[in-house]
């Protein structure tokens, strides 16, 4: 399975654009990168996944370099809800039941 | 329904005793997994069942002992517990066998043992 960086800690003002990115420089061509945040004793919650292209939903945006090997999830008007850790992982193949392998990810605090 | 409930919340127990965490959905995923989380770490996977079956097992421990009963339940039963076993136990789920999907989680349950 690739392995993804992340930075260990972020702060981001609240109502503003938080940035996080996520190196997975050995990522497969068919491998998925999926975004996941925790608050705080809470179980894990899915943010976004994708391939290739950018993908945007309700909750972030997510932007996939051409070579696939970073990528970057946007929180685009962070709140202070939004103080979580975020993982970013890269899905193993089918055969592998899709588990879900968690890396350190990025404590990011959202300040008023 | 996107959810996944576990019970209890939290659980205290010796480590003569035998205890069950357990875990329901009911979005008809097909897969569902135990995660062990440690204080400050992220979640490690324990268990994997697929279509009722046991599918990947982590190297856990045999006192760590899931059981499927159909396809909406999961349990963990608990036996002679360490002390360094406390945590928090997350159960989650997924359709199979796709790709591309997502997984969700229950709130976890936070186990002490003393």
């Amino acid at each position: 399975d690739a392995k993804t960086t992340q930075p260990t800690s972020m702060d981001c003002a609240e109502g503003r654009a938080a940035n996080l990115p996520c190196n997975h420089s050995t990522i497969s061509g068919n491998e998925y990168v999926y975004w996941y945040r925790q608050i705080h004793s809470q179980g894990p919650q899915y943010i976004i996944h994708g391939l290739k292209n950018n993908e945007t939903n309700e909750m972030a945006s997510l932007i996939i370099t051409e070579d696939r090997k970073s990528s970057t999830l946007i929180l685009p008007h962070a709140t202070l809800r939004d103080t979580a850790v975020y993982y970013c992982i890269v899905r193993a193949p089918p055969d592998s039941w899709g588990k879900l392998q968690f890396g350190a990810g990025t404590q990011v605090v959202v300040t008023p | 329904d996107t959810e996944v409930t576990q019970t209890p919340k939290h659980l205290v127990m010796g480590m003569t005793n035998k205890k069950s965490l357990k875990c329901e959905q009911h979005m008809g995923h097909r897969a569902m997994y135990w995660y062990k989380q440690k204080a400050k770490k992220p979640p490690e996977l324990m268990f994997v069942y697929s279509y009722e079956k046991l599918s990947i097992n982590e190297s856990v421990p045999s006192r760590f002992s899931p059981e499927c009963p159909n396809s909406s339940l999961l349990n963990l039963h608990l036996h002679a517990l360490q002390p360094e076993d406390s945590a928090l136990y997350l159960c989650a789920s997924s359709q199979v066998p796709k790709l591309n999907t997502e997984a969700f989680f229950g709130q976890g349950t936070r186990l002490t043992v003393v």
